[in-house]
């Protein structure tokens, strides 16, 4: 099984950096995904980690360290739009996805 | 447009009903999934399907079963409905053999047992 912990709540200011970690402990890892959460939306894919190190798309970057069962998603130049739930989910060896309880920012003027 | 299509957005339903939750997809992916998300509990697999004739019980499956008699469709259904089952309810659709791609999520299902 998996488990996940990030941290609940985040608040940061709009235009700053925002850094959101995730440990895991799983019995057969497959790849680490990050998803961005709206209020009252569903889960939308925001990156994918199988191999160590980082992984850059635009204003958005994800790191993994297998080794220390570690990621983190980082959101560089803030924008109001960004407030939303975070959600670190982790793949096994069947294709199943478990998530972690999800990471609220909130990005203030 | 591609994706995957859940019915009804939301309902309200007595305890004791019987209540089947639709999802539909036209991506011809492998693998279906059932979620319930709780606030403070995340996203919980509930059950699963890994290709067309196949289920398997996620993390939550008591009261609930799924049946896969095509690719495209996977309904949830509770048999008897009790207020612990009130949630937002999310199906879900992968190819398995994608890799990068994770999951394709419906709108979800928003449902209250009183």
């Amino acid at each position: 099984g998996q488990n996940i912990d990030q941290p609940t709540e985040m608040t940061a200011t709009e235009g700053a950096i925002v850094q959101i970690n995730c440990t895991y402990q799983t019995s057969g890892f497959n790849g680490l995904f990050w998803y961005q959460q709206h209020a009252g939306e569903a889960p939308t894919f925001l990156s994918y980690n199988v191999l160590d190190g980082l992984e850059e798309k635009g204003r958005f970057s994800s790191f993994l360290s297998r080794s220390k069962g570690y990621s983190y998603l980082l959101l560089k130049e803030l924008q109001m739009k960004d407030s939303a739930s975070y959600l670190c989910a982790v793949r096994d060896r069947l294709d199943k996805l478990s998530f972690g309880a999800g990471t609220t920012v909130t990005v203030r003027a | 447009i591609a994706g995957i299509t859940q019915a009804p957005t939301s309902q309200i339903l007595a305890a004791g009903r019987r209540m089947t939750l639709r999802c539909t997809q036209d991506m011809r992916h492998n693998a279906m999934y059932w979620y319930r998300q709780d606030l403070g509990l995340g996203l919980r697999l509930i059950h699963y399907s890994n290709t067309a004739g196949t289920t398997g019980k996620g993390e939550v499956p008591d009261g609930y079963s799924v049946s896969r008699a095509n690719t495209d469709d996977f309904p949830l259904t509770l048999a008897s409905a009790v207020p612990s089952q009130t949630s937002v309810y999310f199906c879900a659709s992968s190819d398995s053999y994608s890799g990068a791609d994770g999951y394709t999520f419906g709108s979800g299902t928003r449902l209250t047992v009183v």
